[in-house]
């Protein structure tokens, strides 16, 4: 079994901020984990995965993530949000073939 | 290459209609899994095909919702009676057979408002 939980359903950050959105995560199986972001009245498009290897991991659009075994973490990070990043945020682990997406987060950026 | 297409993007229907929803994967991808995302919510997992196999379908939320894919290739999910919390947008997806690392490419969705 596989769950993923964003603790946050809304985060709003001025621009130019520095933003953080979390995940944790549990699973029974190998973990492979993923964010992806859905502009509004578009699909899902993959930022980043974790597979193996080194526990940061590096997106597109300036996002990044860390993996953290023992917190069961997987939280994305920009060191500087733009107004275009305003979007719905999802985390998604796999491990089974059928992810488990979270609830989502919204990231709201305000001028 | 094209992505992952849905049609169509917008339908309105009245309750108690049947409607039909298409998509077309990325070529290649022999994976392919209908969601739900309701206002609000995250994403509802509806149905999952992989190559020849059987479809699971532990994901549909009654009997009238059902799924086909013809030729390893386009699907359609189709809903009989339609009920006004059928409303949401309903997503495709599609990825390469790649076990228990499904990386997957989203189409943009078909929104659904049932009257």
């Amino acid at each position: 079994a596989q769950s993923v939980t964003q603790l946050d359903s809304q985060v709003p950050v001025f621009e130019e901020a520095p933003v953080e959105l979390r995940c944790n995560y549990s699973s029974s199986v190998s973990v492979y984990l993923f964010w992806y972001v859905q502009y509004p009245n578009q699909g899902l498009q993959l930022l980043l995965k974790y597979l193996s290897g080194s526990t940061l991991v590096k997106g597109i659009n300036g996002f990044e993530a860390e993996f953290n075994k023992s917190q069961t973490s997987f939280h994305l990070r920009k060191p500087s949000v733009h107004i275009s990043d305003t979007a719905e945020y999802f985390c998604a682990v796999g491990g089974s073939y059928i992810p488990t997406f979270g609830r989502g987060t919204s990231l709201i950026v305000h001028p | 290459g094209a992505g992952v297409s849905q049609s169509p993007s917008n339908k309105v229907t009245e309750k108690g209609k049947d409607v039909e929803l298409r998509c077309d994967p990325i070529s290649g991808h022999t994976a392919l899994y209908w969601y739900r995302q309701s206002l609000g919510q995250g994403l509802e997992f509806l149905i999952y095909f992989q190559g020849n196999s059987a479809p699971d379908k532990s994901g549909l939320p009654s009997d009238r919702f059902s799924a086909e894919r013809t030729g390893g290739s386009v699907s359609t999910l189709t809903i009989q009676r339609t009920q006004q919390e059928d409303s949401a947008v309903y997503l495709c997806a599609s990825s390469l057979a790649t076990g228990t690392i499904p990386e997957q490419f989203f189409g943009p969705g078909t929104r659904l408002t049932v009257l």
